[in-house]
């Protein structure tokens, strides 16, 4: 069955650094998701993506985030300069926008100290 | 707004209990998708069932059994003979519009807790 990969798993960064990270969504399907999970919270949207461009954000993302899709296959969350509230679990999801819902990807943790 | 409301933070039962766990949502469109999440402590999110707001009728897999009713904006989920592998935070989604890639609207979750 097809996957929605993320890279790497976890990631442990330092304050004020730039972080990117990776997912490879399912290749025949057209929206692209990140979403944002702090640690025993809920699972909050961040953006979508749909035909090169940012379809909807929430408040969340604001301008330390962005997104892009360098190559066709990739899909990657950049944050430039992590704050220590940016430590959470970052997942990626794909769908076809049909009936057929989403998949998510695995999550990428990421941790800034 | 969208909104998905999961009252209960935590539940604790024994093994082989059966155990529900509620979900309340909130949408102003007539059409739209409601999903329940499992997230085991691996933390990834493994997709349970997915129904959309025209069909209420219930749907039972295996040990698992979901009660969809729009008269309360309910879709809440049975677990009969709960196991210790039950044990994972469950989350209810929402999403208004997935064919035209909306987005999905989590609830708080639950952590369920199955104890030998």
């Amino acid at each position: 069955e097809p996957e929605v990969t993320q890279t790497p798993s976890h990631q442990v960064t330092q304050m004020g650094q730039e972080v990117i990270l990776r997912c490879v969504p399912i290749s025949n399907h057209l929206y692209f998701y990140w979403y944002r999970q702090i640690l025993g919270q809920k699972v909050e949207f961040l953006v979508s993506f749909y035909n090169n461009e940012i379809s909807e954000k929430s408040e969340i993302f604001d301008d330390q985030f962005s997104v892009e899709r360098p190559d066709g296959s990739n899909f990657t969350l950049k944050i430039r300069s992590t704050k220590l509230e940016d430590s959470a679990m970052y997942f990626c999801a794909s769908s076809e926008g049909n009936d057929y819902g989403y998949t998510f990807g695995s999550g990428t943790r990421l941790t800034v100290v | 707004a969208q909104k998905v409301t999961q009252a209960q933070t935590e539940i604790s039962v024994v093994e082989k209990e059966d155990v529900t766990l509620d979900c309340v949502y909130e949408t102003r469109d007539t059409t739209y998708y409601l999903f329940w999440y499992k997230q085991p402590p691996s933390g990834e999110l493994v997709f349970l069932i997915r129904r959309n707001s025209f069909d209420e009728q219930n749907e039972i897999s295996g040990r698992y059994s979901w009660n969809f009713q729009k008269s309360t904006s309910s879709f809440n989920f049975t677990i009969t003979a709960s196991q210790v592998v039950d044990s994972a935070v469950y989350f209810c989604a929402l999403s208004e519009s997935p064919n035209q890639g909306g987005k999905l609207i989590f609830g708080q979750g639950t952590e369920l807790s199955v104890k030998p």
